[in-house]
């Protein structure tokens, strides 16, 4: 069975870095995209950042461009997600997300919190 | 804000239909899939729909999806108190180039 387990969370202080893995099995990992999105406590879901098949394309949200770096390992089936210049409003439950065109597959996030 | 709009909340009684709307542009429902989520407190999203009016398997078929022109929605029929959930829109947007989210709908089963 699609199994995705996301590690890496936890207390930063502002400016900091993060880096979150998502380890993937039960599905032939380098046949999908992977997408991280977060969800602020209280609050609606929001698209991160997304990485295609082969790493050869990546795209992210305008709220964390040129902070945030995703990546993937074919080799171990991991997608991490690297977070630099960490903001208060960064704080949030990410999640590793199977994704294609929809996202079928969801892990049981990780907590991120921003705060000093 | 949300780029889709969603309203915030819904109700029905057990038994009722309920319906929820996606409302967006052209740049985003209007040209691509919609896929729709479940939500319980505590816990991950869940894919209810995808491709406009595409269930998962395991999904019962009292729910249902459809999208006309720039708006999508989300049916449930035969609500049960199982239900009472939030529920979530998402389309891309070729203009924006980022994947999009409803700001959400707390749907409660009195």
């Amino acid at each position: 069975q699609v199994q995705l387990v996301e590690s890496g969370g936890g207390l930063v202080k502002p400016g900091g870095s993060l880096r979150l893995a998502c380890a993937a099995s039960g599905f032939r990992f380098s046949d999908y995209y992977m997408t991280w999105i977060r969800q602020a406590p209280g609050k609606g879901l929001e698209w991160v950042s997304f990485i295609s098949t082969r790493g050869t394309h990546t795209d992210s949200a305008d709220s964390v461009k040129g902070r945030f770096t995703v990546s993937r390992d074919d080799t171990k089936n991991l997608f991490f997600l690297h977070m630099d210049d960490l903001r208060v409003e960064d704080t949030a439950v990410y999640y590793c997300v199977r994704s294609n065109t929809n996202f079928d597959y969801w892990g049981q996030g990780t907590l991120v919190t921003v705060s000093s | 804000q949300s780029v889709l709009t969603q309203p915030p909340s819904a109700s029905g009684a057990p038994g009722q239909r309920v319906s929820i709307s996606c409302s967006g542009s052209s740049s985003n429902i209007g040209k691509n899939i919609v896929n729709w989520f479940q939500q319980f407190p505590g816990t991950a999203p869940k894919l209810l729909i995808y491709s406009n009016n595409r269930r998962p398997s395991g999904v019962p078929d009292r729910f249902s999806g459809s999208k006309s022109g720039t708006s999508a929605s989300l049916a449930i029929s035969g609500l049960l108190s199982e239900d009472d959930a939030d529920y979530y829109c998402a389309a891309w947007d070729d203009s924006l180039n980022a994947w999009l989210f409803g700001g959400g709908t707390r749907l409660t089963v009195l």
